[in-house]
């Protein structure tokens, strides 16, 4: 099956630096990658969608600036997380889609965000 | 607005027994519904999903999860429980319109007790 890697699994980082977090489908193309934050205990929360190639589609409440998404390659996603605040610690998650209109997402193992 | 729930937090079931995972779903038309189960520190994993078709729908590790537009659910079922299965599953619903968008439940924590 379809595999999404992410990297790296686990961060540590003072309050205020910034933090990047990559996101690759393995074994496919994906043309659309997506990114989730998820809080203990609860669901997911779609932030953005990413096309490859063009600006990513930041959900109500996500702040672009905040939370920079770079789709780079039809492999390689990547989130920003600049000036980072204890706040901004999370699970962190990236789903990507092969084509277009592929109807399942394949998600990354996540990475851990802890802001100090 | 699309949305689905998982009226349960938590179900536990003894190995061996059956299981089921409910969720109800609210969509203006046709629904497009997942199921993803989660482990600890790990991402969401698809299970299954219903398109169109027949209502029941056999997804990976012997789950499977039935359609009922009637009572607009898509409960997630096995029929023998094993410890392995413990785990965090939700259940997500395709906004009909931004093929882009799911709608994640709140999850529900399966715990299989040998």
């Amino acid at each position: 099956g379809a595999v999404v890697s992410q990297h790296p699994s686990r961060v540590i980082c003072k309050s205020g630096t910034s933090v990047k977090i990559e996101c690759r489908s393995l074994d496919f193309q994906a043309t659309t990658m997506f990114w989730y934050r998820q809080f203990p205990k609860k669901s997911l929360m779609l932030m953005a969608t990413s096309n490859e190639g063009s600006k990513a589609t930041y959900e109500q409440g996500v702040e672009k600036d905040k939370f920079l998404i770079n789709h780079a390659s039809l492999t390689l996603s990547t989130l920003t997380v600049t000036s980072a605040h204890p706040e901004d610690s999370s699970f962190y998650i990236c789903s990507a889609r092969e084509g277009v209109s592929a109807e399942t997402q394949y998600f990354g193992p996540g990475t851990r965000l802890l802001v100090l | 607005a699309q949305s689905v729930a998982q009226p349960e937090d938590q179900v536990n079931v003894a190995e061996g027994n059956p299981l089921t995972v409910k969720c109800t779903y609210s969509v203006s038309g046709n629904p497009y519904l997942f199921w993803y189960v989660q482990y600890p520190n790990r991402g969401l994993q698809f299970l299954l999903k219903y398109i169109t078709g027949d209502n029941l729908v056999k997804g990976s590790y012997g789950f499977e999860a039935e359609f009922n537009k009637s009572q607009t659910s898509f409960h997630l079922k096995k029929p023998s429980a094993l410890v392995s299965d413990s785990a965090l599953y939700f259940c997500a619903v395709r906004d009909l319109y931004n093929f882009n968008k799911f709608y994640f439940g709140s999850g529900t924590k399966l715990n299989v007790k040998p």
